[in-house]
Parts: structure tokens; C-alpha cells; sequence
């Protein structure tokens, strides 16, 4: 597809339970970022990788968050036990080079932890 | 630790008035301030971006001036349309990756 692509776009989880959320950005694209958006606020950041290398996990809130990108294009953020304060948008989204630049959204994944 | 404000949160204008969104950020070191546009239920996309080494950018209604002395930037939306509305979002580079966000300012256009 020509833009970034997440799934689910909606997920409820019981607390407790473990979730993976899917990136697939767009062709070629160098970056990826996972970013935490909780209602009303703007994006935060939880995670940064250049191809398959993971420069930057420090905002990841927990160990129970995960993220890969094993094959440097598909990323996969998975939560383990999941927690009511885990619900939130999960924002992927890719650039071309490495450098700030124009950052290309997926449409999220809004996840529920009842 | 390195924050954006944003202000305000929400901006109510007629149409066809002008609407002007303001950010401060902390990082001295910052040189890159996109904004970026969000409507309802729909993914963040880039309408205008500045780096430090200029004041002032335009892109026909949009407009962005970059005061770093004061670590200020602004979003100047004339003319504006109901198609403006939106939640608007500032950011400032801390690092030659990483971004810090505002809050972000829920535009509502009147007819």
C-alpha cells in the first residue's frame, strides 16, 4: 500500500492479557517510530529504529513493552500484561532518511484494557 | 527535562478570520519545529515545517515564524475554511531523530 499501515485498528484486552500491534510502513522507509497518545494529548514518544537496529527504547514505560523490527521493514509493539493505564493510541510512524524529516502516521491502534 | 507547550487548547474563529496557535519549547539545542495536522479519528499528517536557520515560512494560508532568542514558534492559518478544523500539533527536535510534542489545539471553525 502507498502509506503506513497498523492492525489492528481496535483492540480490548482484559487486564492481564498480552497484545501485539502491528507496523508495516511504507517501502524503504529507514525510520520507524512507536508513539503513545492517551486522549487529548499529543503524541509521546516510546520507541525509535533505523532499519532493524533499535537506537532508542528509553520511552518505553515498563518491560512489560516490547517492540521489534526484525527484518528492518514489518514492527511488531507487543505489551505484556496488560494494565488499565496501558490504554491508549498507539501511533507507528516511518520516515525516509534518519534525520527529522516529515513523519508518515498510521492511522493507530486503539487499544482498550478492561 | 525538555517540554513543549502549547497554547491554546482550544481556538474557536469565524471563518474567513485568521487563527494563530503559539508554542514555547526548552531545548536551546532544538532546530526543527514541524506541526502537524489531525482531524477526528484520522492519523497525524505534516502541514508545515521549519528549521532554525530561517524566521519565517509560508505555504499559501499557512504560515509558521520561528523567534529562537525567545524559543517561540507560531501557526498562522488565514482565510480560514471549514476544513481547518482540527486538533493541531507543534513539536520541537531534541534530538537528530527524536521529537517532543505539544499538546495540542483543537481548531473549530465557525460558519
Amino acid at each position: 500500500g502507498a502509506g503506513v499501515s497498523q492492525s489492528p485498528r481496535y483492540k480490548v484486552a482484559k487486564r492481564g492479557q498480552d497484545v501485539a500491534l502491528r507496523c508495516d510502513p511504507i517501502s524503504g522507509h529507514v525510520s520507524l517510530f512507536w508513539y503513545q497518545q492517551a486522549l487529548g494529548q499529543g503524541p509521546e514518544f516510546l520507541t525509535y529504529f533505523q532499519n532493524e537496529a533499535q537506537l532508542d527504547k528509553s520511552g518505553l514505560p515498563s518491560d512489560r513493552f516490547f517492540a521489534e523490527r526484525p527484518e528492518g521493514s514489518v514492527s511488531t509493539l507487543k505489551i505484556q500484561r496488560t494494565q488499565q493505564e496501558d490504554s491508549a493510541v498507539y501511533l507507528c510512524a516511518s520516515s525516509l532518511a534518519p534525520a527529522t524529516g516529515e513523519l508518515f502516521f498510521g492511522e493507530g491502534s486503539r487499544l482498550t484494557v478492561l | 527535562g525538555e517540554n513543549v507547550e502549547q497554547h491554546p487548547s482550544t481556538l474557536s474563529v469565524q471563518e474567513g478570520d485568521s487563527a494563530v496557535i503559539k508554542c514555547t519549547y526548552s531545548d536551546s539545542a532544538s532546530n526543527y519545529f514541524p506541526w502537524y495536522k489531525q482531524e477526528l479519528g484520522k492519523r497525524p499528517q505534516l502541514i508545515i515545517d521549519i528549521r532554525s536557520n530561517v524566521g519565517e515560512k509560508k505555504d499559501q494560508r499557512i504560515a509558521v515564524t520561528l523567534n529562537k532568542t525567545a524559543k517561540h514558534f507560531s501557526l498562522h492559518i488565514t482565510e480560514t475554511q471549514p476544513e481547518d478544523s482540527a486538533v493541531y500539533f507543534c513539536a520541537a527536535s531534541i534530538s537528530n531523530y527524536q521529537l517532543i510534542w505539544g499538546a495540542g489545539t483543537k481548531l473549530i471553525i465557525k460558519p
